[in-house]
């Protein structure tokens, strides 16, 4: 019962260093959406896609890209990295919209440096 | 735009009583579900209770009920008999359709259970 999983859990960057966090879920699921919580917050959305090879931007996206080329992974990737992007990062999938019910991977704990 | 309020910051219960936690919410939207997750010290977030719009009666989930008031805009999560291990955060979320039915959190509010 894999579920949504992530890769890694935990990584330290430097400022302006790259990173590329995976995302993969096993249950067929349309909807995949990469979310950041920060201390005291609830979680924001970054970006989202509704499907294989289509992405958008959801409350919080910059300096941040997404690539969804396969169903069953969505890629979210730092190109310069920066303090300000230190947060612990959640994918989730969802079969479709509407008031489907999102589930979550266990989340990347970031810092930089 | 859609709005989600948990007024509480944190919470303390006793074991095996109920604990209410609020949530207050709006948008105009005449369709949208409400969703309730618990994250505990691990981190992970964990789906407990899910009420739509429409539905006439109240959403339950073993000792997890959903007390929906339309009306008033509220959908408190009441977990009755708490044990030890519902220590955890819980954050109150909703989709609708103004929003492409993205999901919006509130802040959430820290429940801890003592013996």
């Amino acid at each position: 019962n894999a579920g949504v999983t992530q890769t890694p859990k935990f990584r330290v960057l430097k400022t302006g260093q790259s990173m590329t966090l995976l995302c993969a879920q096993d249950m067929n699921h349309e909807y995949m959406y990469w979310y950041r919580q920060d201390p005291g917050m609830g979680l924001r959305l970054i970006h989202y896609s509704v499907g294989e090879g289509t992405t958008a931007k959801g409350e919080v996206p910059d300096g941040y890209n997404v690539s969804r080329l396969k169903k069953q992974n969505f890629l979210l990737g730092l190109e310069s990295a920066a303090p300000s992007q230190t947060s612990v990062y959640f994918c989730a999938s969802s079969q479709g919209q509407g008031t489907d019910t999102q589930y979550f991977g266990p989340g990347t704990r970031l810092t930089v440096l | 735009a859609q709005k989600i309020t948990q007024t509480q910051p944190g919470m303390f219960v006793q074991e095996k009583e109920a604990v209410t936690l609020d949530c207050t919410y709006d948008t105009s939207d005449p369709s949208y579900g409400l969703f309730w997750y618990k994250q505990p010290s691990s981190g992970e977030m964990i789906f407990l209770i899910y009420q739509g719009s429409y539905d006439q009666q109240n959403a339950t989930e073993g000792r997890y009920s959903l007390n929906f008031q339309k009306a008033r805009k509220s959908a408190n999560l009441v977990i009755s008999a708490s044990q030890l291990g519902d220590s955890a955060m819980y954050f109150c979320a909703m989709r609708g359709y103004s929003n492409d039915y993205k999901l919006s959190f509130g802040a959430g509010t820290t429940v801890t259970v003592r013996a």
